[in-house]
């Protein structure tokens, strides 16, 4: 069974509002979790590490106002896409990594439509 | 700078034909661990293998097949006797020694496999 787990799988928000998409670890503890965009038919581009306890780290050309990132838990990473247009519109995909080391887990992805 | 290129966009195949989707990198890094994933139209990523740098042995798991070649800087993905299911989306990726620790991927392109009946 998944590992790691992303809510809601998809959502469809109107343009102008703020959508929060969660990445959980199941049975593991994540001090870091990663945060992907993929846009279709494209591949998936690092957007952000999100680190337990203190502030992500964006990749360039992200912004970090735009895609808010909380890592309040071991276990819980949120992605918040504030004030969503329609070229927000992608597949988020998260992973994560037991501390410690180990395999990388992806999370089943959240679909975004803004409208 | 770190890369992958996965020149294959898309792949048709008949079933039972054998296909090879490639995947060349660049790494300045002499550790590093190179992944192949599937990504089936439901989206979620699909963990094949991992394989380290100083691990040159390809490696077989039924009917896929992993050619790996430092010399030419590839990992070429096999599937042999391709069935219908294995119509997805095949990403080659990799992770430096710096970051292996913390799981940052940097993906190919993605190649799109159609295995037709």
């Amino acid at each position: 069974g998944a590992v790691v787990s992303q809510h809601p799988s998809w959502v469809i928000c109107k343009s102008g509002t703020s959508v929060k998409i969660e990445c959980r670890s199941l049975d593991f503890q994540a001090t870091t979790m990663f945060w992907y965009r993929q846009f279709p038919k494209q591949s998936l581009m690092l957007m952000a590490t999100s680190n337990e306890g203190s502030k992500a780290t964006y990749e360039q050309g992200v912004e970090k106002d735009k895609f808010l990132i909380n890592h309040a838990s071991l276990t819980l990473s949120t992605l918040t896409v504030t004030s969503a247009h329609p070229e927000d519109s992608s597949f988020y995909i998260c992973s994560a990594r037991r501390s410690g080391g180990g395999e990388l887990f992806f999370g089943e992805g959240s679909r975004l439509t803004v409208l | 700078a770190q890369k992958v290129t996965q020149a294959q966009t898309e792949i048709s195949v008949v079933e039972k034909e054998d296909v090879t989707l490639d995947c060349v990198y660049e790494t300045r890094d002499t550790t590093y661990y190179l992944f192949w994933y599937k990504q089936p139209p439901s989206g979620e990523l699909v963990f094949l293998i991992r394989r380290n740098s100083f691990d040159e042995q390809n490696e077989i798991s039924g009917r896929y097949s992993w050619n790996f070649q430092k010399s030419t800087s590839s990992f070429n993905f096999t599937i042999t006797a391709s069935q219908v299911v294995d119509s997805a989306v095949y990403f080659c990726a990799l992770s430096e020694a710096r970051s292996s620790n913390t799981g940052k991927l940097i993906f190919g392109q993605g190649t799109t496999l159609q295995v037709k009946p």
